[in-house]
């Protein structure tokens, strides 16, 4: 089965420190990567897209992808409490039909503490 | 860009009504859009695939008789929730790409919480 695997947390990180949130994903063929916001009774917004290995880096965000591990990572620097909320992974997979899926990893919940 | 407005914001129906929710694609065309449901502190759950001019594609599990979903024009998509019952209250999203889904985000609207009383 086709999968979307994210620790469900929650990640208790300090003010000011760097949260680092995991994905893993099965389908290898895979080829575009999201990471979404999701605060508590509201509907997600996109945080960051990526598509090719490497870094990708949008002021306090940076999205990391390994294709190679099938892993892809958020990093959050200078958390701020304002961050604090669930972080859904998200990877287009290719359905047993052809045609794409978003799928959803379970989301991480973030916590920052003053 | 890329605003995607989903109607009502929320929603209480006694049990055995039926409920519509839209889902509106206001500056740009989507072929495809996509009803997820979010159960309290649980991940989305994608329920089906709403096509432009042709039948919807259920996930496994979703019962198409009873979620009815019509996109009958390239910005609107509706989705019928019939005969409710408390067991369907839940957080109804739905969501559109600008582009193909190879290389483009998901847009959602603001979601739906339907109560069933």
């Amino acid at each position: 089965q086709k999968e979307v695997e994210q620790n469900s947390g929650p990640l208790s990180v300090p003010e000011g420190a760097i949260a680092s949130l995991n994905c893993t994903y099965s389908d290898r063929v895979s080829q575009s990567f999201f990471w979404y916001r999701q605060y508590s009774g509201k509907s997600p917004e996109l945080i960051m897209s990526i598509y090719s290995n490497g870094d990708k880096e949008d002021g306090r965000f940076t999205a990391q992808l390994n294709k190679a591990s099938q892993y892809v990572s958020l990093l959050i620097r200078d958390s701020q409490p304002s961050d604090s909320a669930t972080y859904l992974c998200a990877v287009t997979l290719i359905s047993s039909g052809g045609s794409y899926i978003p799928t959803f990893g379970r989301g991480t919940s973030l916590i920052v503490h003053p | 860009g890329a605003v995607v407005s989903q109607h009502p914001s929320r929603v209480i129906c006694k049990s055995g009504t039926s409920v519509k929710i839209e889902c509106r694609s206001l500056d740009f065309q989507a072929t495809t859009m996509f009803w997820y449901r979010q159960f309290p502190k649980q991940s989305l759950m994608l329920m089906a695939t709403s096509n432009e001019g042709s039948k919807a594609t259920y996930e496994q599990g979703v019962e198409k008789d009873k979620f009815l979903i019509n996109h009958a024009s390239l910005t609107l998509s509706t989705l019928t929730v019939t005969s409710a019952h408390p067991e369907d209250s839940s957080f109804y999203i739905c969501s559109a790409s600008v582009q193909g889904l190879y290389n483009s985000p998901l847009h959602f609207g603001n979601g739906t919480r339907l109560t069933v009383t």
